[in-house]
């Protein structure tokens, strides 16, 4: 199946800084992302909708000025989680479809474990 | 918010058939059933999805009621790597829908 590659796979900061998390389509390419994030023992919840070349559709109670979604490129999105907190410390997960795949199905990445100190 | 309903936790024995139930009774026409699995620590993984026809690949088979109410994902012979929480999602197979994710179910396989 297609692959969705993130990076870095995990990462530790300070809190205040920022810190960036990329989503990459390796063999297609993608019109749109999304992100999701997950606390420990629960499911995943969806944060926005990443559309290249436009602005991203954030969820209810996601601040989108907190976390900064790029999607510049038809294989690259970016989440950049500003003045990170200890409370952002979790699970972000990427996901994209292929466009021409015809089952719909969504590919995952293999998520960021974020740390914040 | 999530539309489907499945059973917090199951075990299965290894080399027995896990079969994991969804309920989504509230599901329209155009939507179909999907199956995805997360194993610790990793992004979801694809199973399978069907609309109203049972459906069968290489990981697993899928059985949709004829209301298409209810479905089962069976995996016919689970190994220890098949330990993960399951996630039954419904979603229309058009344009970019995204996926909601309820609270999924946790299978355990041991030996």
């Amino acid at each position: 199946g297609a692959v969705v590659s993130q990076h870095p796979s995990w990462v530790i900061c300070k809190s205040g800084t920022s810190v960036k998390i990329e989503c990459r389509s390796l063999d297609f390419q993608a019109t749109t992302m999304f992100w999701y994030r997950q606390f420990p023992k629960q499911s995943l919840m969806l944060m926005a909708t990443s559309n290249e070349g436009s602005k991203a559709t954030y969820e209810q109670g996601v601040e989108k000025d907190k976390f900064l979604i790029n999607h510049a490129s038809l294989t690259l999105s970016t989440l950049t989680v500003t003045s990170a907190h200890p409370e952002d410390s979790s699970f972000y997960i990427c996901s994209a479809r292929q466009p021409l795949a015809g089952s719909g199905e969504l590919f995952f990445g293999e998520g960021s474990r974020l740390t914040v100190l | 918010d999530a539309k489907t309903t499945q059973p917090p936790s199951m075990d299965c024995a290894e080399g027995r058939a896990a079969n994991l139930p969804c309920n989504h009774s509230t599901i329209s026409g155009n939507e179909y059933v999907y199956w995805y699995r997360q194993i610790h620590s990793q992004g979801p993984q694809y199973i399978i999805h069907g609309l109203k026809n049972n459906e069968t690949n290489e990981m697993a088979s899928l059985i949709i009621t004829e209301d298409r109410k209810s479905s089962t994902l069976i995996l016919p012979h689970a190994t220890l790597r098949d330990t993960a929480v399951y996630y039954c999602i419904v979603r229309p197979n058009t344009g970019f829908q995204k996926l909601v994710f309820g609270t999924g179910t946790r299978l355990l396989v041991s030996p």
